[in-house]
């Protein structure tokens, strides 16, 4: 089954404490991303990875960090998280499209509370 | 980057045709539109997607206007289970071929007995 995990899926962390939301998808999907969702905001681009070794910003990138080191991995990593990192994040996957082809699979969210 | 318009709310009769409406006048002549469903807080599902014909399939159609700035998703017989936020997105590829979704706030659809 196709699948993209994240975790943890709930998490209550202190401000200042690192932590790490990992995310796996099974398709062999070049592209991943994450997102985040705040109500009224809806869901923004954090950072976005079109291959191993190779990542970019995404719309709302500050006070977070990725890596690709592995094609199926692509962990968030908050070094040091702050209240307004409070959020439910998303990760997702796709491949390469041509025609508009390819679908876009999503995790199914990690809550995440800095207190 | 091309912008979505959708109404915040929406309710609808279980067993009734849901139309759900998109306006995306900005949309470019490469760019797709996608919709996405979120039920709850879980991830967002794939629900269909088109360019310039009306599309369908075992969940859904989708009817987009001729000049392309408008589309109207229908879900011809609606659930309790289809309760969810809707979301009309126009996926941006970029030269390099990565695809990016731009989000909306969505339609909340309501499906009641």
């Amino acid at each position: 089954e196709a699948q993209v995990t994240q975790n943890p899926r709930y998490l209550i962390t202190v401000t200042g404490k690192k932590l790490t939301v990992t995310c796996s998808q099974n398709m062999n999907h070049e592209y991943m991303s994450w997102y985040r969702q705040d109500p009224g905001l809806g869901l923004r681009q954090i950072y976005y990875s079109m291959n191993v070794e190779v990542t970019d910003k995404g719309d709302v990138p500050e006070g977070y960090k990725v890596s690709r080191k592995e094609k199926r991995n692509f962990p968030l990593i908050l070094e040091s998280p702050s209240p307004n990192q409070t959020s439910l994040y998303f990760c997702a996957s796709s491949s390469p499209s041509s025609g508009g082809l390819g679908t876009i699979y999503f995790g199914e969210g990690s809550w995440l509370t800095v207190v | 980057d091309a912008k979505t318009t959708q109404p915040p709310s929406m309710d609808c009769a279980e067993g009734r045709a849901a139309n759900l409406p998109c306006n995306h006048s900005t949309i470019s002549g490469n760019e797709y539109v996608y919709w996405y469903r979120q039920i709850h807080s879980q991830g967002p599902q794939y629900i269909i997607h088109g360019l310039k014909n009306n599309e369908t399939n075992e969940m859904a159609s989708l009817i987009i206007t001729e000049d392309r700035k408008s589309s109207t998703l229908i879900l011809p017989h609606a659930t309790l289970r289809d309760t969810a936020v809707y979301y009309c997105i126009v996926r941006v590829e970029f030269g390099t071929g990565f695809q990016k979704l731009v989000f909306g706030t969505g339609t909340r659809l309501l499906v009641s007995p």
